[in-house]
């Protein structure tokens, strides 16, 4: 059972326009979300994160937006840049162990 | 050096081999972790350690041996793989356990012909 799903493997956007990933997941005793973003041949870095008891969480040109509702976690990035391109994981935990989704490829075309 | 360090980068072995990963961490965290990645799968978790002690052990078969001789090197060794565990082995660390925020190595890949 895959608590965590990213449905698209791949997102392109063009440079200056909004990017959105989204992550759906089925774990209701999540009550921490995070983003980590992965360039080739480097390690997850951690990007941001968002509790289950906030809708929204922003960070510069990164917003995290929550729909406990709809089990449903996105991602937004606006402007978008082509340093942007990776993959992008999203994660739950409830308290000792993150689950991943299958991350989403973001190009970002100049 | 900074952040967290893996070796090798690539690694290619037999079935019969014996061969360890390396991770050294340089943050004065706490806890470490190993991850496995096989392609178009989530990132899997197998072990943790907190304080030097094993707090998480994810199913994972006994051919996959870690080790935890201080809080900032962890070992995985591997003996008699299987073709089916080529993957991106990554090491991570955190401040403490539990902890959301991990810090990542670069993941060591390995190829089991």
């Amino acid at each position: 059972d895959q608590q965590v799903k990213q449905n698209s493997p791949s997102l392109s956007v063009q440079e200056g326009r909004i990017s959105i990933l989204n992550c759906d997941y089925t774990n209701s005793m999540f009550d921490y979300f995070l983003w980590y973003k992965k360039y080739p041949a480097e390690g997850p870095t951690f990007l941001i994160s968002i509790s289950s008891i906030k809708d929204k969480n922003e960070d510069g040109r990164f917003t995290v937006f929550l729909n406990k509702s709809a089990k449903h976690l996105s991602l937004h990035i606006v402007p978008s840049q082509p340093g942007d391109s990776a993959v992008y994981f999203c994660a739950g935990t409830s308290g000792s162990r993150l689950t991943f989704g299958e991350g989403t490829q973001l190009t970002v075309n100049p | 050096e900074t952040g967290v360090t893996q070796t090798p980068r690539h690694l290619v072995m037999g079935m019969t081999n014996k061969k360890s990963l390396k991770c050294e961490q340089h943050l004065g965290h706490n806890a470490m972790y190993w991850y496995k990645q096989s392609a178009k799968k989530p990132l899997e978790l197998m072990f943790v350690y907190s304080l030097e002690e094993r707090v998480e052990n994810n199913s994972v078969p006994s051919r996959f041996s870690p080790e935890c001789p201080n809080s900032s090197h962890l070992f995985l060794h591997l003996h008699t793989l299987q073709p089916e565990d080529s993957a991106l082995y990554l090491c991570a660390s955190s401040q403490d356990f539990p902890n959301e925020k991990l810090f990542f190595g670069s993941g060591t890949q390995l190829s089991v012909l």
